[in-house]
């Protein structure tokens, strides 16, 4: 399967710091890339759609100029938290679609990275 | 999300036993995609379901959506230890396939 590469996968930082979370997809050219936010013990919640060449789409309610998008090239993604908060601390996951077709149907399958678990202090 | 229902929440099974777990979406999907994720980790990829009736096996995991695509199971044939984690279904309601929605999950304890 594809394999999509995600850094770090744990960090700890000072409140009012900048972090930022790399995904690559290692094998495939992710023209779209997500990344997504995980409570303990819950679903993953969409943040935003990263668009290579162009903006993020950003889901309702999170904040673009807290959330840092960056889809410079066909396999790396970046989000940047910025000015960080005990609030933002969370499990940050991203995903990289490879959008294989079979026959006349895209698969169009999401491949995820292992997570990056953010600790504000 | 109220879109997609998994049921159970969670789930002890004695090894060896089987298993099911179901996804219940209120629109026609467009495609069904089953993930499986361990604590503190990123999800990995089963099986992804396209057409009414469709089903797919790898292992002793089968996944299956109905003829209406609105309903998907995945189901377990004796259990392991390794099949232990969190199973999630990400429905994709639209055509275009941007964006998965997620049903809030499955843990599944499998007790030896």
């Amino acid at each position: 399967g594809a394999v999509v590469s995600q850094h770090p996968s744990w960090v700890i930082c000072k409140s009012g710091t900048s972090v930022k979370i790399e995904c690559r997809s290692l094998d495939f050219q992710a023209t779209t890339m997500f990344w997504y936010r995980q409570f303990p013990k819950q679903s993953l919640m969409l943040m935003a759609t990263s668009n290579e060449g162009s903006k993020a789409t950003y889901e309702q309610g999170v904040e673009k100029d807290k959330f840092l998008i960056n889809h410079a090239s066909l396999t790396l993604s970046t989000l940047t938290v910025t000015s960080a908060h005990p609030e933002d601390s969370s499990f940050y996951i991203c995903s990289a679609r490879d959008q294989e077709t079979e026959g006349y149907s895209a698969k169009n399958i999401q491949y995820f990275g292992a997570g990056t678990r953010l600790s504000v202090l | 999300s109220q879109e997609l229902e998994q049921s159970p929440q969670s789930l002890i099974v004695q090894e060896g036993k089987n298993l099911t777990i179901n996804c219940t979406s209120s629109k026609t999907l467009y495609g069904l995609y089953w993930y499986k994720q361990k604590y503190g980790e990123g999800l990995i990829f089963l099986m992804m379901l396209q057409k009414g009736g469709e089903e797919k096996s790898h292992e002793k995991i089968t996944a299956k959506l109905d003829e209406k695509k609105q309903q998907s199971s995945l189901h377990i044939t004796a259990s392991q230890p390794s099949h232990a984690g969190i199973y999630l279904c990400g429905a994709d309601h639209k055509a275009a396939g941007n964006k998965l929605t997620f049903g809030g999950g499955t843990r599944v304890l499998v007790k030896p």
